[in-house]
């Protein structure tokens, strides 16, 4: 079955340094999200992406991230200064298209765990 | 604006028992869908059912169904027969038709424990 790839699992790093969230969303999907989970908390919106350029962000997307589809299948979160409240995890999740049905569901990838100390 | 409630933190059942999850929604939005996905504690998020703001009947999955009210804005989740492997977060979450990106907004979430 197809899935979101998401890459590195866990990372751990210093507060100030920039990080990237790699994802590879399944192959025919067009729509491409970051969502992030605070540990214990709600899952919160981040960011869609659609045609090469931001559908929405929410208030959380500030000037210190960006999202970038480098090559076609990539589909990367960069955080350019990490404070220790980035401390989370973040989801990449891909969708077919705009329809509305039970097949056109949001498909997560298993998340990269960001450390910041 | 929307909004979605979970106002069960942590929830409680016996194995081979039905348990309902609540959710209630807020939209002023007549098209939307309502969306249910479960959290194990290796952490990925798993789609279990989806209801569509037009469709006539409640949506069923295997051993999931969910109880649509529409007039009273909410949307439970039913599991039946719990198993010990349904020990999870769940989050109901929506969508907005019209809304161009398509984005979830999530609950709070109920963390549901299955007792043997």
């Amino acid at each position: 079955e197809p899935e979101v790839t998401q890459t590195p699992s866990h990372q751990v790093t210093q507060m100030g340094q920039e990080v990237i969230l790699r994802c590879v969303p399944i192959s025919n999907h067009l729509y491409f999200y970051w969502y992030r989970q605070i540990l214990g908390q709600k899952v919160e919106f981040l960011v869609s992406f659609y045609n090469n350029e931001i559908s929405e962000k929410s208030e959380i997307f500030d000037d210190q991230f960006s999202v970038e589809r480098p090559d076609g299948s990539n589909f990367t979160l960069k955080i350019r200064s990490t404070k220790l409240e980035d401390s989370a995890m973040y989801f990449c999740a891909s969708r077919v298209d705009r329809a509305f049905s039970g097949a056109n569901v949001l498909t997560f990838g298993a998340g990269s765990r960001l450390t910041v100390l | 604006a929307q909004k979605i409630t979970q106002t069960q933190p942590g929830m409680f059942v016996q194995e081979k028992e039905a348990v309902t999850l609540d959710c209630t929604y807020d939209t002023s939005d007549p098209s939307y869908g309502l969306f249910w996905y479960k959290q194990p504690s290796s952490g990925e998020m798993i789609f279990l059912i989806y209801q569509g703001s037009y469709d006539q009947q409640n949506a069923t999955e295997g051993r999931y169904s969910l109880n649509f009210q529409k007039a009273r804005k909410s949307a439970n989740l039913v599991i039946s027969a719990s198993q010990l492997g349904d020990s999870a977060m769940y989050f109901c979450a929506m969508r907005l038709f019209y809304n161009q990106g398509g984005k979830l907004i999530f609950g709070q979430g109920t963390e549901l424990s299955v007792k043997p």
